[in-house]
C-alpha cells in the first residue's frame, strides 16, 4: 500500500481480555517496528522486526506482550490480559532498511475499561 | 541510557514569525536523526531525515540542522502558518543497525492568525 496501515484504529477492550493490534508496512520495507506512546509523551520504543525474525524487543514492558511477523510483512501485536496501564496510542513504522527513516501509520488507540 | 530532551515543551507565536525547536541528546553518539510532526490524534509524519553523513536537510520552510559535537539539532521553520500548528518531534538513531528511534517528548506549537 501507499503507506503504514494499521486496524483497528481505536478498540475498548475490558481489563483482562486479550487484544490483536494488525500492522501492515509499506510494500517492500524490511524493517517494521512497535511503539507506545501515552497522552503528552514521545513514542516509546518497544520492538523492532528485521524481515520475519526480532531483532531487538527490549522494549516491551512485560511477558504479556509479544509481537509476530511471520512472512516478513504484516506484524500482529499481542497483548494478553490486558491493564489499565495498557491504555495508549500504539504505532507502527516501517523502514526500507535499519536507520533508513521510518514512516509510521495513524495508530490503534487501545483502551482498556 | 540516550535521552531526549526538546525545548521549549510549547511555544505560542503569531503568524509569520521565524522559529527554532530545540532538541539534544545525552549521549552525542547520534548515527542519524529524523523529525515528525504530530496533529492531534494522528500518527507521525516525516519531516526532515538527516543522514549520517549529513549535517543538515531543508525542505519548503523547514531547514534541520545535527551538531553531533554537541548532541543537538534544531528544526527552523519560517514564515510560520496557522497551518503549522502541530506536535513536533525529534528522534535519533543509536547505529547504523537499530531500528530504535529514540524520541524528544515533543514541542507544541500554536501558530496565531
Amino acid at each position: 500500500g501507499a503507506g503504514v496501515s494499521q486496524t483497528p484504529s481505536n478498540k475498548v477492550t475490558e481489563k483482562g481480555k486479550y487484544v490483536e493490534l494488525r500492522c501492515d508496512p509499506i510494500s517492500g520495507h524490511t524493517a517494521l517496528y512497535w511503539y507506545r506512546q501515552s497522552l503528552g509523551q514521545g513514542p516509546e520504543f518497544l520492538i523492532y522486526f528485521q524481515g520475519t525474525g526480532a531483532a531487538d524487543d527490549s522494549g516491551l514492558p512485560n511477558d504479556r506482550f509479544f509481537a509476530v511477523r511471520p512472512e516478513g510483512s504484516v506484524s500482529t501485536l499481542k497483548i494478553q490480559r490486558t491493564e489499565r496501564g495498557d491504555s495508549a496510542v500504539y504505532l507502527c513504522a516501517s523502514s526500507p532498511h535499519p536507520a533508513g527513516g521510518a514512516f509510521f501509520g495513524q495508530g490503534t488507540r487501545l483502551t482498556v475499561v | 541510557k540516550q535521552e531526549v530532551t526538546q525545548i521549549p515543551a510549547a511555544l505560542s507565536v503569531p503568524e509569520g514569525e521565524n522559529l527554532v525547536l530545540n532538541c539534544s541528546f545525552t549521549d552525542s553518539a547520534i548515527y542519524n536523526l529524523q523529525w515528525f510532526r504530530q496533529d492531534p490524534g494522528k500518527g507521525l509524519t516525516s519531516l526532515l531525515l538527516i543522514q549520517s553523513s549529513q549535517r543538515e536537510q531543508t525542505s519548503g520552510r523547514l531547514n534541520a540542522s545535527l551538531d553531533k559535537s554537541s548532541g543537538r539539532s534544531t528544526l527552523y521553520i519560517a514564515a510560520s502558518q496557522p497551518g503549522d500548528s502541530a506536535t513536533y518531534l525529534c528522534a535519533g538513531h543509536g547505529s547504523s543497525n537499530t531500528g530504535k528511534l529514540i524520541f524528544g517528548q515533543g514541542t507544541t506549537l500554536q501558530v496565531k492568525p
